[in-house]
């Protein structure tokens, strides 16, 4: 069965610091992956897709960037952190039953 | 850009209250999913929808999509302390698509 492994599942950093968050996948390959961030109370907002190796597709103008070095792991970065890029991560990949969500990393810059 | 909207964005009933929350989209959808979230969790998937006016029953959830495919709803009948959480609608605009709009969500609190 698929199963997708998200981590750290807390994170403090401070500002200006650096940010990367892993994504992996098991059970499948070529998977269509998803970052998702979701603010405190809100809805999810969709950040980067991948449809494949190396293949990045941005939904937003952010202060955050993504990759996809091997077919089943997904990272999601920034070089320097902000405020406003607290909240709570999550990586996804989409399959016939909808979108399998990583139990999410919950991210406080300081 | 294609916007999808949920009202209420919270609600709180009383276990035994039946619930429910409306999605709306701005534009005509392929097919709409629906997420349940609990607190703290991640959001978990639902059902799916695909037909105009296609209705879909899990159990005391009923699912429905519209005739115009651009509205869905969830209904629960008897809410129970194990409903608790916030469930979003999800909008594809075309068949394929990598991409699902989420909705605002609708966070429900019950009562017991």
């Amino acid at each position: 069965s698929q199963t997708i492994h998200q981590w750290p599942a807390t994170l403090v950093q401070p500002v200006g610091s650096p940010l990367s968050l892993e994504c992996t996948v098991e059970g499948t390959s070529n998977p269509n992956l998803y970052w998702y961030r979701q603010a405190a109370g809100r809805g999810l907002q969709l950040l980067f897709y991948s449809v494949g190796i190396g293949q990045i597709s941005s939904e937003v103008p952010q202060n955050l960037s993504a990759s996809r070095p091997q077919d089943r792991q997904f990272i999601l970065s920034s070089k320097k952190l902000l405020l406003s890029d607290s909240g709570f991560y999550l990586c996804a990949w989409s399959g016939n039953y909808g979108y399998t969500f990583g139990s999410g990393t919950r991210l406080t810059v300081v | 850009g294609q916007q999808v909207m949920q009202i209420p964005q919270y609600q709180h009933v009383q276990e035994g209250e039946d619930f429910t929350t409306y999605c709306n989209s701005s534009t005509t959808l392929s097919n709409i999913q629906w997420y349940k979230q609990r607190p703290g969790g991640h959001p978990v998937f639902l059902i799916q929808l695909v037909k105009s006016g296609e209705v879909k029953k899990q159990k005391r959830l009923t699912f429905q999509f519209g005739e115009a495919k651009k509205n869905s709803s969830l209904h629960i009948t008897a809410t129970q302390t194990t409903d608790v959480g916030t469930y979003f609608c999800a909008g594809a605009r075309t068949s394929g698509t990598y991409k699902y709009i989420f909705g605002t969500g609708t966070r429900l609190k019950v009562l017991a």
